[in-house]
């Protein structure tokens, strides 16, 4: 039961351009949203995050959107660079029972091409 | 200066065998994770401790023991692993008790295989 579908598993870009990773969810009770960067063999960094009162949240060449009615979170990155080539985890948590609970999607590979 | 590291990077080893992972942060951190990414890339919670306090235990088999001698380690004992126990094995802290506001800083992963 998926509850965050990132449905590309890879993305590919050219050096400068916009690479935009889209992730899906199911549950509305999500509150928070944050993305996760990871390169191979190292654990899974924090990128960037937003929370379900916001629609847009901007940090250097990062940026995450979020469209509530449509269950759509995406993220941008301006001007790509090669050093942007990793894995991008979607994660989303809400609150049930009184705990936090957080769930990941299945990551996009993105693959910044100089 | 490593600030979550996780012991041993690889491991294989044979069904039915009993394995740990061990975990330190030097973060200070008050809360550590163990999380589980498996064939299908699914990063899935699987314990978190705060304060050497488990608050979170999600369904998994308790042949998984999670054990934390102090705030600064949280080790993960599997007895009888299986087949499906093969996965990667991902450590993590945070700097208070679970939120999803607190950054996670995650370990380099244990890779384990089971044969």
């Amino acid at each position: 039961d998926q509850q965050v579908k990132q449905n590309s598993p890879s993305l590919s870009v050219q050096e400068g351009r916009i690479s935009i990773l889209n992730c899906d969810y199911t549950n509305s009770m999500f509150d928070y949203f944050l993305w996760y960067k990871k390169y191979p063999a190292e654990g899974p960094t924090f990128l960037i995050s937003i929370s379900s009162i916001k629609d847009k949240n901007e940090d250097g060449r990062f940026t995450v959107f979020l469209n509530k009615s449509a269950k759509h979170l995406s993220l941008h990155i301006v001007p790509s660079q090669p050093g942007d080539s990793a894995v991008y985890f979607c994660a989303a948590s809400w609150t049930q029972g009184g705990s936090e609970k957080l769930v990941f999607g299945k990551g996009t590979k993105l693959t910044v091409n100089p | 200066d490593t600030a979550v590291s996780q012991t041993p990077k690889y491991l294989v080893t044979q069904m039915g065998n009993d394995k740990s992972i061990k975990c330190e942060q030097n973060l200070g951190h008050d809360t550590m994770y163990w999380y589980k990414q498996d064939s299908k890339k699914f990063l899935k919670i699987m314990f978190s401790y705060n304060n050497k306090e488990l608050i979170i235990n999600e369904t998994v088999p308790n042949r998984f023991s999670p054990k934390s001698p102090d705030k600064a380690h949280l080790n993960l004992h599997i007895n009888s692993l299986e087949l499906g126990d093969s996965a990667v094995y991902f450590c993590a802290s945070s700097q208070d008790g679970f939120r999803a506001t607190d950054t996670q800083y995650f370990g380099p992963g244990t890779r384990l295989t089971v044969l």
